[in-house]
């Protein structure tokens, strides 16, 4: 089992409040990804960072920022939440260096709902 | 349009039968195919992952199978357990980027029955 860790796994909250979904891993890996999945869609990148300092937006516009200050740890923030944002928020992680063969260890996931 | 199509949508089997999942793609240029297993809350897993030059790759009772020519893969479950009640994604990854692209299916709701 890949060693990436996501907090919460549930969360319920309110529209406008800030939330942020924490995901850390301790593989050393320099690429980090968050998709997000509804029920029965494929899964969409919405943000992803090629190492420290390094954020970049995905193919899925969405509202929420990410940060990374620290190679193991890729936080997700929302700052103003809405129904629309109610989703599977999926962490992912790879080693950097180019070849076919890496592969994107993922993380269980943190399930959103915003009432 | 998605470039990975995965059928069926969802398949119920009885334990201890086989069964096969499709995926097609358009993914160009290709670089390699992953199929992923999603237990219900989790993240997905690989199971097994196909270049280019490669067409039947076996992990235990999971065998993948690609025709790059004709752009698609196949999963073979054979003697299947309860456990494997899951969500099976097709993964295709593309060379054509520095970030090696993945595209998703929908994956195929796999049910097994007792």
């Amino acid at each position: 089992e890949a060693d990436i860790y996501q907090t919460p796994r549930y969360l319920v909250i309110g529209t406008g409040k800030k939330i942020t979904l924490e995901c850390s891993q301790t593989m050393g890996h320099d690429k980090m990804y968050w998709y997000q999945q509804d029920p029965g869609m494929e899964l969409h990148l919405i943000h992803y960072s090629y190492g420290v300092n390094s954020t970049e937006k995905g193919d899925l516009s969405s509202e929420s920022t990410v940060s990374r200050i620290r190679t193991e740890h890729f936080p997700l923030t929302l700052e103003s939440a809405r129904p629309s944002h109610t989703s599977q928020y999926l962490c992912a992680s790879s080693v950097a260096l180019a070849t076919s063969y890496n592969e994107q260890f993922f993380g269980p996931g943190t399930r959103l709902t915003v009432l | 349009k998605n470039q990975v199509e995965q059928s069926p949508q969802s398949l119920i089997i009885l334990e201890g039968k086989n069964c096969t999942l499709q995926c097609n793609y358009t993914v160009s240029p290709f670089s390699n195919l992953r199929w992923y297993k999603q237990d219900t809350g989790r993240g997905p897993v690989s199971l097994t992952i196909m270049t280019f030059s490669e067409n039947t790759k076996s992990n235990g009772r999971y065998t993948a199978t690609l025709d790059a020519d004709t752009k698609q893969s196949s999963l073979h479950i054979t003697a299947s357990q309860l456990s494997d009640s899951a969500s099976y994604i097709c993964v295709v990854k593309d060379r054509g980027s520095t970030l090696g692209r993945l595209y998703f299916g929908r994956g195929t709701q796999l049910t097994v029955w007792p």
